[in-house]
């Protein structure tokens, strides 16, 4: 079955430890990204990439890093830097023409204490 | 800049009655307008989209939207509601001219919650 696989479901770490979050396609979709979501906010974009070796920073890409060195893959770091790292992280992909139909992840819930 | 903004944060109703999702979207040239469907501790789903032509759209589930561009609207709607429909539902717009046709902007989102 084609999809998006994020891992793991749930993340525990200590403040002051950077993470990394998987996220991975088999739908040969050229397009892939990563949203932070809160109780209350909605979704918002972090990062963008639409090609591989290449991404755009969101409206929230501070604290964040991310790279595209395969085109399945688009693992998104949580750094110290990050001031509120606790939130529903969701990665999403989509045909690089067809930005507005994204498929989503079932996403990972990141707890920093 | 696009927004959108979802006038209910919660709608609690009862099981096989209607229900109506509000979403108005600030006015654009052109726009893509969508509903996405979030179960609990799961990622989005999307329910339907309006692209372009007609102005009622169906979508999966038996969920519907109206298109209405004099009131800046698109409201979600399904006539009779089942337990397994308690979620939470996601308006967005993408504008297909502005300078990134990446985005797509997120409304704060509507809990819905069926009561039997």
């Amino acid at each position: 079955d084609g999809g998006i696989t994020q891992s793991p479901k749930y993340l525990f770490r200590k403040e002051g430890q950077n993470v990394t979050l998987s996220c991975e396609q088999n739908l040969n979709h050229d397009a892939m990204y990563w949203y932070r979501q809160d109780p209350g906010q909605g979704l918002r974009l972090i990062y963008y990439s639409q090609i591989v070796n290449d991404f755009q920073k969101g409206d929230i890409a501070e604290g964040y890093s991310v790279s595209r060195e395969k085109k399945e893959s688009f693992p998104l770091t949580v750094t110290s830097a990050q001031k509120n790292p606790t939130a529903f992280y969701l990665c999403a992909s989509s045909m690089r023409d067809r930005a507005y139909e994204q498929y989503f992840g079932p996403g990972t819930r990141l707890t920093v204490t | 800049a696009q927004s959108v903004t979802q006038l209910d944060s919660q709608v609690p109703v009862f099981e096989e009655a209607p229900v109506e999702l509000r979403c108005n979207y600030s006015s654009s040239v052109s726009v893509y307008l969508f509903w996405y469907v979030q179960y609990p501790n799961q990622g989005l789903q999307l329910l339907l989209k309006y692209l372009s032509g007609s102005t009622l759209v169906k979508g999966i589930n038996g969920f519907e939207a109206e298109f209405n561009k004099s009131q800046t609207s698109f409201h979600l709607r399904k006539p009779s509601v089942h337990i397994s429909d308690t979620a939470e539902y996601f308006c967005a717009v993408s504008d297909p001219l502005g300078s990134s046709a990446s985005k797509i902007i997120f409304g704060s989102g509507t809990r819905l919650s069926i009561r039997p």
